[in-house]
């Protein structure tokens, strides 16, 4: 079985400023991983995914993330944050090869201040 | 494009009221299918899923049921609801292949 942690559950930052929001995994197989966000009384939308390829994923709203298979790592980061990314952030996992059930952190509350 | 529907959007009910929820997916075929529970300020529980009519798979045992009455439908149903089924209920579809979840908006459903 495979797990996550998100370290933080809440990130303050000020507006402008570069974040990093981190998620480590642990697993016995090869996996797939997954970053989404959560707006305020909204659903869960994806931000970015690795699958297989390059290690740096590039996501929607100008976030990227990075798998570090020596860490078991895949921390999002953005360069400059704006106050409408203020919103709840999960990272996911799911075995490669076929699993129907991902596994979802416990998120990261990510608080843009002016 | 594909899109995912809830209803409704909120509810509230009283204790030993009955619930169904409803969850539509149009543009796809064949999906995998979730409910989830969001309970305030915590993460995901999942609470039933199905990859096709008929199969339906129940990760916590508790007093709801879940069906599938057509392909792209998903209904998540309770005959006596509880203080403790308050939430933020989220249904999701995901392909064939399972990996990423595709969310709706959600239904907040308050028992008093």
């Amino acid at each position: 079985a495979q797990s996550v942690t998100q370290l933080d559950s809440q990130v303050p930052v000020f507006e402008e400023a570069p974040v990093e929001l981190r998620c480590n995994y642990s697993s016995s197989v090869s996996v797939y991983l997954f970053w989404y966000v959560q707006y305020p009384n909204q659903g869960l939308q994806l931000l970015l995914k690795y699958l297989s390829g390059s290690t740096l994923v590039k996501g929607i709203n100008g976030f990227e993330a990075e798998f570090n298979k020596s860490q078991t790592s895949f921390h999002l980061r953005k360069p400059s944050v704006h106050i409408s990314d203020t919103a709840e952030y999960f990272c996911a996992v799911s075995k490669s090869g076929g699993s129907y059930i991902p596994t979802f952190g416990r998120g990261t509350s990510l608080i843009v201040h002016p | 494009s594909q899109t995912i529907h809830q209803w409704p959007a909120t509810l509230v009910q009283p204790v030993g009221s009955p619930l169904s929820l409803e969850c539509t997916v149009e543009g796809t075929s064949n999906p995998n299918l979730y409910w989830y529970r969001q309970a305030a300020g915590r993460g995901l529980q999942l609470l039933f899923y199905s990859i096709g009519i008929d199969q339906i798979s129940s990760e916590v045992p508790q007093n709801l049921s879940a069906s599938r009455p057509q392909d792209r439908q998903f209904i998540l149903s309770s005959k006596k609801l509880l203080l403790s089924d308050s939430g933020f209920y989220l249904c999701a579809w995901s392909g064939v292949t399972g990996y990423e979840q595709y969310f709706g908006p959600g239904t907040r459903l308050t028992v008093t």
